[in-house]
C-alpha cells in the first residue's frame, strides 16, 4: 500500500464548476498536511496546508480527518487557470519527517 | 531575489554512466533537499543536506550521493546509471534548523534521460 494514495483522476470539468480531490494517507502518527499544485513541466508549488479545523483560501478549502486518514481539497467556482496535477502531501515526525508526496490528481478545466 | 536554480536543465547519458546535477538554494535558505519524479508519479524523497551533512535520507540505494558546499548549494550524484534513473530530479530549499520542511520551494529541475 503506498503511503499516500490519490484519486486517479484525470479529472476534466467546465469552468465554474465544484471539483473535489480525496487523499488517504497510511502513517497515522503523521504531523502535517499540504497540498502542492504541479503545472506541466513546471516544480511542484505550495497550494496551501491542511488543518484539522478545515481551513479554507479563497476559492480553495481544505479539510483534514485523523480518525479516517483522509485529507480532501474543494476547488469552487474552477477556472482555466485551476488546470494543474494536485498533489497530496504528507509529513512524518522524527526521522521519518520529510515530506511524502502522492502521485497527483490532474485537473483540466474546459471552456 | 533568486529562487532555487538547478543545472542542467536537461541531460542525456548511457547506462552506466555517472551524473552530477547541480543545485543553488533560495537566497537565506541553508536546507537542499532532492526528489526523484518520475513521469506520472509524485516526488519521491531522495536526501537532504544541512550544515553540509546528510540530515536525512529517503529509500535509494547507495548509488545516489550528494554533497552540500560551505554556501549551501549541493551537488546530487548519480552512479551506474539505470534506464529506470530517467527522471526530473527536483532540488527544493529551506531554512534549515527548525524542521519547518514543508515551506519548500522548489528548482524548475534536472530532466535525465537514460538511453
Amino acid at each position: 500500500r503506498k503511503e499516500v494514495e490519490q484519486d486517479p483522476g484525470p479529472f476534466n470539468v467546465p469552468e465554474g464548476a465544484t471539483v473535489a480531490f480525496n487523499c488517504t494517507y497510511s502513517n497515522s502518527a503523521s504531523q502535517s498536511f499540504f497540498w502542492y499544485r504541479q503545472d506541466c513541466r513546471k516544480e511542484p508549488k505550495l497550494l496551501m496546508s491542511v488543518y484539522s479545523s478545515g481551513n479554507e483560501d479563497g476559492r480553495f478549502t481544505a479539510q483534514l480527518n485523523r480518525a479516517s486518514q483522509y485529507i480532501s481539497l474543494l476547488i469552487r467556482d474552477s477556472k482555466l487557470s485551476d488546470s494543474a496535477t494536485y498533489l497530496c502531501v504528507v509529513k512524518g515526525w522524527g526521522s521519518a519527517r520529510q515530506l511524502t508526496f502522492g502521485s497527483g490528481t490532474q485537473l483540466t478545466v474546459l471552456p | 531575489d533568486a529562487g532555487v536554480t538547478q543545472s542542467p536543465t536537461h541531460l542525456i547519458k548511457t547506462r552506466g554512466q555517472q551524473v552530477t546535477l547541480r543545485c543553488s538554494p533560495k537566497s537565506g535558505h541553508d536546507t537542499v533537499s532532492w526528489y526523484q519524479q518520475a513521469l506520472g508519479q509524485g516526488p519521491q524523497f531522495i536526501f537532504q543536506y544541512y550544515e553540509e551533512e546528510e540530515r536525512q535520507r529517503g529509500n535509494f540505494p547507495d548509488r545516489f550521493s550528494g554533497h552540500q558546499f560551505p554556501n549551501y548549494s549541493s551537488e546530487l550524484n548519480v552512479n551506474a546509471l539505470l534506464l529506470g534513473d530517467s527522471a526530473l530530479y527536483l532540488c527544493a530549499s529551506s531554512a534549515g534548523g527548525t524542521n519547518d520542511n514543508e515551506k519548500l520551494f522548489f528548482g524548475s529541475g534536472t530532466q535525465l534521460s537514460v538511453l
